[in-house]
């Protein structure tokens, strides 16, 4: 069980670019999220998916898309990317209080940084 | 959005002792609260979460007391130990209207040093 996976652990980007950070998780789990979190802030979502087929905006959506490829996988993708999105990203998801809970399990986080 | 923050940004306790990380959160309509531990390097881990029906909940070393007529949190770790060193987040869920979606709100958290 590796629970949440992301890939890139790492990545630079120059301004402009476009890339796609992978997620999947092996929990059955309905719901997914993407967050970033910036130097001595918590983490802001930026999309989430409630389940497989719906998508639907967090806090900082701006210059991002995602992709709900299926129940495992959760793309988050920058079109053209900017020094503003140099942050740490978080995959997580969530049986979304069908289990008794709603808490969230969080990959290891992708660093990109866009110079 | 509902904002979930935290008293104080840094908290250093000696090895043994006990440690006390509050949260304040703002949303009278949140039902349900978390607390994650974040290492360096690391995404973050669930510790331990409370219901909104609860005051006091206990696990091992570690208790989160929830008073909802101040609207605060706390998370109490016995006998803290250098590898309770990390970034410690509270958070809130507060679903859409009619939603049973698991949407949580992070404060930004507080950095516990454990000095041996």
């Amino acid at each position: 069980n590796a629970g949440v996976t992301q890939t890139p652990k790492f990545q630079v980007l120059k301004t402009g670019q476009s890339m796609t950070l992978q997620c999947a998780q092996d929990m059955n789990h309905n719901s997914m999220y993407w967050y970033r979190q910036d130097p001595g802030m918590g983490l802001r979502l930026i999309y989430y998916s409630a389940s497989e087929g719906t998508t639907d905006k967090g806090e900082v959506p701006n210059g991002y898309n995602v992709s709900r490829l299926n129940k495992r996988e959760f793309s988050l993708r920058l079109e053209s990317a900017a020094p503003s999105q140099t942050s740490v990203y978080f995959c997580a998801s969530s049986a979304a209080g069908t289990s008794g809970g709603y808490e969230q399990f969080f990959g290891p986080g992708t660093r990109l940084t866009v110079l | 959005g509902e904002s979930v923050g935290l008293h104080l940004p840094t908290l250093s306790v000696q090895e043994g002792d006990n440690s006390i990380i509050n949260c304040a959160y703002s949303n009278s309509a949140s039902d349900y609260f978390i607390w994650y531990k974040q290492e360096s390097g690391k995404g973050p881990q669930f510790i331990i979460d409370i219901r909104s029906n609860m005051d006091k909940r206990q696990g091992q070393r570690v208790t989160v007391l929830l008073n909802k007529t101040v609207k605060h949190l706390s998370l109490q770790i016995a006998a803290t130990q250098p590898g309770d060193s990390a970034v410690y987040f509270c958070a809130e869920n507060n679903p859409p209207r009619g939603s049973t979606l698991g949407r949580l709100y992070f404060g930004r958290g507080t950095q516990l040093t454990v000095w041996p």
